[in-house]
């Protein structure tokens, strides 16, 4: 079991579609983040909201869009993705930015057909 | 940017052996994160360690801020510790940005 939660395991989409993944943790964590890895490669960042704000946006395309609905949740919209985003999405939280341990959930495996 | 180094980028173990992976980084650091990614693609927190030494069971890490890098050790290893261990960095005034090393994959045979 983790401190982070994330729905759904695995994902397949056209690239038409229109997805979310979603992320939830009741620890307390005030910092959370989005991080894409790709095979045998390291997590790289995409996006940190702090306080419920976006904190950094590291350049990443408009086809993702984040949302931060409450200090509980954390929101991926995916829309008209190329199968080159196809990859394992991580959410991480941590107590607050930058000065706490960070604790990821398990994933979603995204496959962008 | 910071550059983030791991040594080696692979090991191989046999079941009961000790082993130092490192992880040295090219400017000041805020702090210093150790993770392991298991075969499942699991990512655990390992070890907080912005300097200083710390231990956890057979795991144990040490930072030298002064220096520039990070050591994690594992003793007896088992299979289960099998996986990609993974050194981050949050540096300057990025507080947020934690920056990945490429990892250590080490591999226990039984």
């Amino acid at each position: 079991d983790t401190e982070v939660t994330q729905t759904p395991k695995h994902l397949v989409m056209g690239m038409t579609n229109k997805k979310s993944l979603k992320c939830e943790q009741h620890m307390g964590h005030r910092a959370m983040y989005w991080y894409k890895q790709k095979a045998k490669k390291p997590p790289e960042l995409m996006f940190v909201y702090s306080y419920e704000k976006l904190s950094i946006n590291e350049s990443v395309p408009s086809r993702f869009s984040p949302e931060c609905p409450n200090s509980s949740l954390l929101n991926l919209h995916l829309h008209a993705l190329q199968p080159e985003d196809s990859a394992l999405y991580l959410c991480a939280g941590a107590v607050t930015l930058g000065t706490s341990p960070l604790h990821f959930g398990n994933g979603t495996r995204l496959t962008v057909t | 940017g910071i550059q983030v180094e791991q040594s080696p980028p692979d090991l191989i173990l046999q079941e009961g052996a000790n082993s130092t992976l490192r992880c040295n980084f090219s400017d000041s650091v805020n702090n210093l994160q150790w993770f392991h990614q298991n075969p499942w693609g699991q990512l655990i927190n390992l070890f907080y360690i912005p300097s200083g030494t710390k231990q956890n069971g057979r795991l144990s890490a040490t930072t030298v801020a002064t220096e520039r890098y990070s050591l994690l050790y594992i003793s007896s290893s088992q299979t289960t510790d099998s996986g990609v261990y993974f050194c981050a960095v949050n540096y300057g005034g990025s507080q947020g940005n934690l920056i990945f090393g490429k990892g250590t994959k080490l591999s226990v045979k039984p």
